[in-house]
């Protein structure tokens, strides 16, 4: 149990139409990265939001965008979605900077999409 | 771009065996993570990897950082069933814009009875 919450677990969309995922992240995290893992594959990083504001964003496009609240819950949103965008999506929840300071990152369950 | 490279990407095993996973990649970073994955789960943080030289153990599971080679490797020792998953290493960049994990494919491994 790493309290960090995504929805829903599993979609399916039709290609061309738009998707929301969101994430809660674990009390007192500011920072909130979203990486996508197709089948077999390893995680991508797409982004990542810190205080609201995207702090760094891997390869994929624009129509990929998130948002930070507040309470640093996050979305993620993809618009004119694409088989390709097929996958599982991962939230990432930490400290900002984790990851090179070694403190825990920790994964929600995740967001199983099928786009068909 | 920093590319992450696992081999072998697929290992079989027998119980009791011993053996390595390795993780090799393009650039600079004192950093690494292994993680594991179950079928359909997400990911469990096995391992943090903080500078040259590093070893950490947990159980059956070791894990080694040479940042001069720019190699990690996960030692398996005397393999179960229960070991069966795919493990992910994932170095670390940082940047100005905060730091990220970049992942390897992945080793699906199997540990047969």
């Amino acid at each position: 149990e790493t309290g960090v919450t995504q929805s829903p677990t599993h979609l399916i969309k039709t290609r061309g139409q738009q998707v929301t995922l969101r994430c809660s992240s674990q009390s007192g995290h500011n920072t909130v990265s979203w990486y996508q893992q197709a089948l077999g594959q390893g995680p991508q990083f797409i982004f990542q939001y810190y205080r609201e504001e995207e702090n760094g964003r891997g390869n994929f496009p624009p129509r990929f965008s998130g948002l930070q609240f507040p309470n640093y819950s996050s979305e993620l949103n993809v618009n004119a979605l694409e088989l390709d965008d097929s996958a599982l999506y991962l939230c990432a929840s930490s400290l900002q900077d984790s990851p090179y300071s070694g403190n825990t990152i920790y994964f929600g369950e995740g967001s199983w999409l099928t786009v068909v | 771009e920093l590319k992450v490279e696992q081999n072998p990407l697929f290992l079989s095993m027998q119980e009791g065996k011993n053996y390595t996973i390795y993780c090799n990649y393009s650039t600079t970073s004192d950093r690494l993570y292994w993680y594991r994955q179950d079928p359909g789960k997400s990911l469990e943080s096995l391992f943090v990897l903080l500078s040259n030289g590093a070893v950490k153990q947990e159980g059956r599971l070791m894990a080694s950082l040479d940042t001069k080679a720019r190699l990690s490797t996960l030692h398996i020792t005397a393999a179960v069933h229960d070991l069966s998953a795919t493990y992910f290493c994932a170095v670390v960049v940082r940047r100005t814009s905060g730091s990220r994990l970049t992942f390897g494919e992945g080793t699906q491994l199997t540990v047969n009875p």
